[in-house]
Order: structure tokens, then sequence, then C-alpha cells
């Protein structure tokens, strides 16, 4: 099956510092990858989608200055938090879709805590 | 706006019972269904993807219905296990954007 990772899986930073999270499509070609933010006891909420060589597409009300998003190949998205603060605590998850069933496979997740 | 909402909310049962997961959405526009599975902490499991076109899918102790036009979608899981404990998450793709839209999902606690 399609197999998608993501780095680190957890990560501590201090507040102000800018942190970087890698998701891969190990053995597929994603066309379009997913950005999720999750907070405790909630559902998972769409921050932004990207496709290779073009501008991500943010939800409204996420800051793109602030979460940066590169989709530099057909294997490799990378969410950068910059500034972190500790309201940016959260489960960040990403998908990865080849196109055709338009069925997303999930990465397993990266803890992020800014203290 | 799609919306989804899944009942109930929790549900506890012994092992070994047959039990019926309910999911409701409102937009009936969609290209799939998933069903996930969320363990605490942990990222999604893809369960089972039932296409726009067909009416069920099934995997081992696992089947998935799906009636596009009234908005509804069923997970039956057969014999269950403490080892199905989790939360499971309904999910439909939105039909034009590829967007996938969560509801809260259903807590399911097995208890051996």
């Amino acid at each position: 099956g399609a197999v998608v990772s993501q780095h680190p899986s957890w990560v501590i930073c201090k507040s102000g510092t800018s942190v970087k999270i890698e998701c891969r499509s190990l053995d597929f070609q994603a066309t379009t990858m997913f950005w999720y933010r999750q907070f405790p006891k909630q559902s998972l909420m769409l921050m932004a989608t990207s496709n290779e060589g073009s501008k991500a597409t943010y939800e409204q009300g996420v800051e793109k200055d602030k979460f940066l998003i590169n989709h530099a190949s057909l294997t490799l998205s990378t969410l950068t938090v910059t500034s972190a603060h500790p309201e940016d605590s959260s489960f960040y998850i990403c998908s990865a879709s080849a196109g055709g069933t338009y069925e997303q496979y999930f990465g397993p997740g990266t803890r992020l805590t800014v203290t | 706006k799609q919306e989804v909402t899944q009942i109930p909310a929790a549900l506890s049962v012994p092992e070994g019972e047959n039990l019926v997961l309910n999911c409701s959405f409102t937009d009936s526009a969609i290209y799939n269904l998933q069903w996930f599975r969320q363990d605490p902490g942990k990222g999604l499991t893809s369960l089972l993807l039932i296409q726009s076109s067909q009416r069920e899918q099934t995997s081992g102790r696992l089947n998935a219905s799906l009636d596009k036009s009234s908005g509804r979608s069923t997970l039956y899981i057969a014999a269950s296990q403490p080892g199905d404990s989790a939360t499971y998450l309904c999910v439909p793709t939105q039909g034009g954007s590829e967007k996938l839209v969560f509801g809260k999902g259903t807590k399911l606690t097995v208890n051996p």
C-alpha cells in the first residue's frame, strides 16, 4: 500500500524559533499534499493544500507567513512553523494524494511542543 | 458547507459484540468516503474507501455501506475485539476540491 512518512515524529522547541516538518510519499508520486492540525480532543483541521511546484492554498484563518509550505518535488512537502509560540503546540499530520481515486494517505503525525 | 455527524459519539461494548457506527453528511457531492481509525496520540489508519458509485466495501470483519443520495454511511464491525478500541472517523472527500471533511468521530471501547 501507499506509505507516507513524517519527520520528526515529535519535536520540542523554544518560543520564537522555527521548526520544519517533512512529509514524504515513499512509494508513489503525490500530486497533492495536505497539511492538517489537530488540537487535543478536537477534529483534524485542514491548514493548507499544496501541489508540486505551486504555491500552497491556505484555509481561512491560517497565516501563510507563519506556516510556510514548500512542495518542491512529487515526494516531499515541508511545513515550517516560523516564530513558534506555545499556542502552536499541536499534532500536525500530512496526507498525500496521487489523484485518480482521490484517496488520501496519511502520515503518522508530528507532535510539536513549544515551550 | 459539508458537515459530518457521527452517532454515537462514544460506545462501550463487551468483546465479541457486533456493532454499527453511523455517519451522516450534508452534501452528497462527494468523490468518495473513507473510514479511518485513530488511536490516541497517533495518526490515521485507513480502514475502507468507498467510491461515490459504490454501495459498500468489505475488509475482514469490517463492512462499510454508502447511501450517497441520503448522505449516510455505516461501518459494521463484526465480533469486536479489545484491539478495535479507537476513535473511528467517517470522512467524505468533497467533489471539486479533494478536501476531506472531518467530524468528531465515534470513540469505541471494547472491553475484554
